[in-house]
């Protein structure tokens, strides 16, 4: 089993449309949890940290929910711009290791 | 402020031939430091982590190497490449533990390998 399983998509949603994508872990154990962006060939950069009282970045809302063990992404109001594969990625607490899903691509089209 | 640089940006190298890849991080100490390989369309795979200079743990049992002869310096390599090691390689780094800053992971420009 996966540490961590997301959906690859594609979501293809319209400009201005409210889109949300799913992660889950499969390790209760895990203690830090973060959501990337990755552009086509490039490397991934970090779009946020998840903390477990759910946080906000401005049109972006991340939700942790532990007894479930799984993190979401909300992107509200979406751009062009948005166009990008995430990643979800957990840490274990004192471990040097980090755990990337697979990645959801999203499309926003005009 | 913390920057981290990859070299070379891209390579194409034949079949069986040596490989050397580095990365070197400035403006921390002691860093952990990380290299991935993600092929075309695909997820991070995890091939070699390091929490100190000499230390290095393998993930993934290949025809690649790694080594950290100082601390903000790591170098990924092979003595013979297979036409499956053509991917984009990826190192990062993150604080080590105890440094009070949460543990995030940030990622160099990448090297795009063909072997050809």
């Amino acid at each position: 089993r996966k540490e961590v399983e997301q959906d690859p998509g594609p979501f293809n949603v319209p400009e201005g449309a409210t889109v949300a994508f799913n992660c889950t872990y499969s390790n209760s154990a895990s203690q830090s949890f973060f959501w990337y962006r990755q552009d086509c060939r490039k490397e991934p950069k970090l779009l946020m940290s998840v903390y477990s009282s759910g946080n906000e970045d401005g049109r972006f809302t991340a939700q942790l929910n532990r007894a479930s063990q799984y993190i979401s992404l909300l992107i509200r109001d979406s751009k062009l711009s948005d166009s990008a594969t995430y990643l979800c990625v957990v840490n274990l607490y004192n471990f040097n290791k980090f755990y990337f899903g697979s990645g959801t691509k999203l499309n926003v089209k005009p | 402020s913390q920057t981290i640089h990859q070299w070379p940006a891209t390579l194409v190298q034949p079949v069986g031939s040596p490989l050397s890849l580095e990365c070197t991080v400035e403006g921390t100490s002691n860093p952990n430091l990380y290299w991935y390989r993600q092929a075309a369309g695909r997820g991070l795979q995890l091939l070699f982590y390091s929490v100190g200079i000499g230390q290095i743990s393998s993930e993934v049992p290949q025809n690649l190497s790694a080594s950290r002869p100082q601390d903000r310096q790591f170098i990924l390599s092979s003595k013979k490449l297979l036409l499956s090691d053509s991917g984009f390689y990826l190192c990062a780094w993150s604080p080590s533990l105890g440094q009070g800053r949460k543990e995030t992971q940030y990622f160099g420009p990448g090297t795009r390998l063909l072997v050809l």
